[in-house]
């Protein structure tokens, strides 16, 4: 009964290799976010969706697409990962008329 | 460029005492603050949280604590306990969905 949920939990994979990583919240919120932890600990935002409408784009390189086939899921496909794309990436839900975002476990990625 | 900053990586209190962690922020159009707890391998979960138009908030053992004319927050935890032990992000609220966070402070207490 997991609120915010994504697969995998790891993601190990080599440079240039193309990976999803999956978010589904069953909450009922209509916001998702994805958000990147570096190796600084800077939680810092990528995405937002509303609805299925991407409502904010921070700047992340084109080989990020973020995919929402409902509003409960928010996919991450990252396309020629490179080193520098090691990081934990966090989804967050939120309903629209409150504040309080949750976040799901993280999915730890290592590019080799 | 880091609006929200946490200047403090980590902290450590003896159990019983008060845990002060700080956050401070450069962008005088944040209108919403709230404090995350993180444990390892976990995700962040909501603690507390303040609007701008106050300057206090408490809940339980947590009080959130803003000054606006110095673009400063903090959080107190009063009396600390060893599961309080976790990384704290503060982060603010621009526009209703833009979230600024901080790099964490990690506080151990010691028991």
């Amino acid at each position: 009964d997991t609120a915010v949920s994504q697969t995998p939990k790891y993601l190990v994979t080599q440079m240039g290799n193309d990976k999803s990583i999956k978010c589904e919240q069953n909450l009922g919120h209509d916001t998702m976010y994805w958000y990147k932890q570096d190796s600084k600990k800077f939680l810092k935002i990528m995405f937002s969706y509303n609805n299925k409408e991407l409502i904010i784009n921070e700047t992340v390189p084109n080989r990020f697409s973020p995919k929402s086939p409902d509003k409960a899921h928010l996919n991450l496909h990252i396309n020629s990962l490179e080193l520098g794309d090691s990081a934990v990436y966090f989804c967050a839900s939120k309903s629209l008329g409150l504040r309080e975002q949750f976040f799901g476990p993280g999915t730890r990625l290592t590019v080799l | 460029d880091q609006q929200v900053k946490q200047n403090s990586p980590s902290l450590s209190v003896q159990e019983g005492r008060i845990s002060i962690l700080n956050c401070d922020y450069t962008n005088s159009m944040f209108d919403y603050f709230l404090w995350y707890k993180k444990y390892p391998a976990e995700g962040p979960t909501f603690l507390i949280s303040i609007s701008s138009i106050k300057d206090k908030n408490e809940d339980g053992r947590f009080t959130v604590f803003l000054n606006k004319s110095a673009k400063h927050l903090s959080l107190h935890i009063v009396p600390s306990q060893p599961g309080d032990s976790a990384v704290y992000f503060c982060a603010a609220l621009y526009t209703g969905n833009q979230f600024y966070f901080g790099t964490g402070t990690s506080l151990t207490v010691i028991p």
